[in-house]
């Protein structure tokens, strides 16, 4: 156990809808980073927060946004969604802003666009 | 452009048959490359991290090593429970996030 943890486990949806996943950090950890993984894509770096300021962007789409909060939980908010949106959704955690620091990730969210 | 690629995609082994996985990398300013272990419906877990050429290091039957242009990943005498998906990673140009590559699934049959 990583000391991540993220819900839904499983979330299931339509087309166009709007839905937001959650990941509360370790505790002690700062930054948050959120994955997407694919089979055909693998494991892709979207956005990370620290101490509740963006820190970096990856290839994060416009219908996606984040935000950490002042306990340092975070949600992923995705919207107008597609079928190529389904993907396992990892959030990890680092106690320091460095993308080089260990990041410990979660169980993860599988979001399935029907 | 940063890039990681993985080979081979799929690798099965008896227990105790040895092998090593690879990763080669293009960056410009190598910052770190990362290994790490993804077991079916978890999250990946860290294994290593290395900066330079000629750096080692080992945990258990694990043992990675880092050249200018790739990674191996050496499993000594594995055993089933080594079975996962093995994902290699670089720190990106600017140091702001992680590109992986799609990973090597181990499979070890007893």
């Amino acid at each position: 156990d990583s000391g991540v943890t993220q819900t839904p486990k499983h979330l299931i949806t339509a087309t166009g809808q709007r839905v937001t996943l959650r990941c509360s950090p370790r505790s002690g950890d700062l930054s948050v980073y959120w994955y997407q993984q694919s089979l055909d894509q693998g494991l892709q770096f979207l956005i990370q927060y620290y101490n509740g300021e963006e820190r970096a962007k990856g290839n994060i789409l416009e219908r996606f946004s984040a935000q950490q909060f002042p306990d340092l939980h975070s949600e992923l908010n995705l919207s107008s969604l597609e079928l190529g949106d389904s993907a396992l959704y990892f959030c990890a955690s680092s106690v320091a802003g460095l993308a080089g620091n260990e990041q410990f990730f979660g169980p993860g969210t599988r979001l399935t666009v029907l | 452009e940063d890039q990681v690629t993985q080979s081979p995609e799929a690798l099965r082994l008896q227990e105790g048959e040895s092998s090593s996985l690879n990763c080669s990398y293009t960056v410009s300013g190598l910052r770190g490359l990362f290994w790490y272990r993804q077991d079916p419906g978890k999250g990946p877990e860290f294994l290593f991290t290395l900066y330079s050429a000629g750096e080692e290091k080992e945990k258990e039957r694990l043992k990675a090593t880092l050249t200018k242009k790739e990674s191996f990943l050496h499993i000594t005498a594995p055993k089933p429970e080594d079975s996962a998906t093995y994902l290699c990673a670089v720190l990106n140009q600017a140091g702001t996030a992680l590109i992986f590559g799609k990973g090597t699934t181990l499979s070890v049959s007893s």
